[in-house]
Parts: structure tokens; C-alpha cells; sequence
């Protein structure tokens, strides 16, 4: 079956840390892999995605890779900001565009 | 204006009580659905609509019915409202039109407290 497995927060970082959030999935066929964040007290908004093999997805300073290899999407920012801090949800999206979701992880950038 | 609208946005209710969250949507998409979210256990599907006259469980549709009415408004029924089904609750839509992996857009969430 389809289902996402993401890193268990909460994360806690100062400002202009790295940040990592690791995301491995499992799927039938060739899922497009997609990064959604939730800020406090609103819905979910897309971050970034990607749609094959090897293609990366990048938005508001955030990357991510698609691996196949490893079944692996993780988040990455090279500098992270007190307005970052907020729920990153993992998610896939195989046939027939059910989406999967991972359980969330919570960032808080401390300046 | 949001694309995506939920009513009410937040709502407290007794056990035993029957409740309706309505979603209505702007963007023209043809699929929407319903997702509660729990801490922990991240956002999981309750129900999908594929267009008017499709109507499909999700992972946990237990307790819960809904009613598309229209290509632009998808209900959400608790038909006797427990506890457990305090959590907070998004609408989201999707276009089957162009990539077959479209994008989810999501509502801003309804918080239902069942005492």
C-alpha cells in the first residue's frame, strides 16, 4: 500500500541553523512526493513538490529531492527563520490522486 | 476572497448531537474532500467526492457522512457526535485536469469540540 513516514518532532533550532526533516514513502507505481506546511491556526498551504525520479522541488529558500532509490524526499533549508517555525507535513500522491500523509513534524526557530 | 471556504470555523457541541460542516470552493475543481487532523496522528481521509454523483470512504468514514451538492460545496456529517471525533477538520480540492498529480488546496479548518 501507499503511505509516508516522516521524522518525529517537535524540532527546535536557532536562527540560520540547517534544518533536515527526513521523509521516506511507500508506494505502488510513481507517486508524485509533495511538502506541505501549516502555520499556526491556518490550513495547509504546498511548499514544494516534485513529480518523477531525481527531480527536485524548491520554494522560499526549502529543496527537496526525489529519490527512488531510497524512497526518500527529505526537506532541507540551508538557514532557517523565525517565520519558518511551523507543522511540515510530508505527502503522496499515487493513482487515482488520493493523497498520503505523514503524521507532521513541528519546527520552532528560536532567534 | 480564500478559495476555499469552511463553516463554522469553530464549534462546540454535546454528545449525541448531529453537526454539518459545510465547505464550498471558487476554484472550479471537480474533486474535494474531507480530512481530520489529530495531534500525532498527522491528517488522515474520511471521505472524496470525484465529481457530483461520486461519493467514496476514506481510511476512517466511520461516524461521519457527507453530501456533494454541487460541483462547489461538499458537507461533512456527524450524525450523533462522540468525544473522540474532537479534532480539527479540512476541506481541500483538487483538479483531475492536466498532471494526474495535482496539487491539494485546502480550506483554513474547522475546530469541533464534541463535549
Amino acid at each position: 500500500g501507499n503511505s509516508v513516514t516522516q521524522m518525529e518532532g517537535p524540532v527546535t533550532l536557532s536562527e540560520e541553523a540547517f534544518l533536515t526533516i527526513n521523509c521516506t514513502y511507500t508506494a505502488t507505481g510513481y507517486p508524485s512526493l509533495f511538502w506541505y506546511v501549516q502555520y499556526p491556526g491556518e490550513g495547509l498551504q504546498l511548499l514544494l513538490k516534485a513529480t518523477k525520479a531525481d527531480d527536485k522541488g524548491s520554494n522560499k529558500g526549502f529543496e527537496a529531492t526525489y529519490r527512488k532509490e531510497t524512497t526518500s524526499f527529505h526537506l532541507e533549508k540551508g538557514s532557517v527563520q523565525v517565520s519558518d517555525s511551523a507543522v511540515y507535513f510530508c505527502a503522496l500522491s499515487a493513482t487515482g490522486n488520493q493523497f498520503y500523509f505523514g503524521t507532521g513534524t513541528s519546527l520552532t526557530v528560536i532567534p | 476572497d480564500a478559495d476555499v471556504t469552511q463553516t463554522p470555523r469553530n464549534r462546540i457541541t454535546k454528545t449525541g448531537k448531529r453537526i454539518m460542516l459545510e465547505c464550498s470552493q471558487t476554484k472550479g475543481h471537480d474533486r474535494m474532500y474531507w480530512y481530520r487532523q489529530d495531534p500525532g496522528l498527522g491528517l488522515r481521509l474520511i471521505y472524496y467526492s470525484f465529481d457530483v454523483k461520486d461519493i467514496n470512504k476514506g481510511e476512517i468514514s466511520d461516524g461521519y457522512s457527507v453530501s456533494r451538492q454541487a460541483q462547489a460545496k461538499f458537507s461533512l456529517s456527524l450524525e450523533s457526535a462522540i468525544p473522540n471525533q474532537t479534532a480539527l477538520y479540512f476541506c481541500a480540492t483538487s483538479d483531475r485536469r492536466g498532471s494526474s498529480y495535482n496539487e491539494q488546496f485546502f480550506g483554513p479548518g474547522t475546530r469541533l469540540t464534541v463535549l
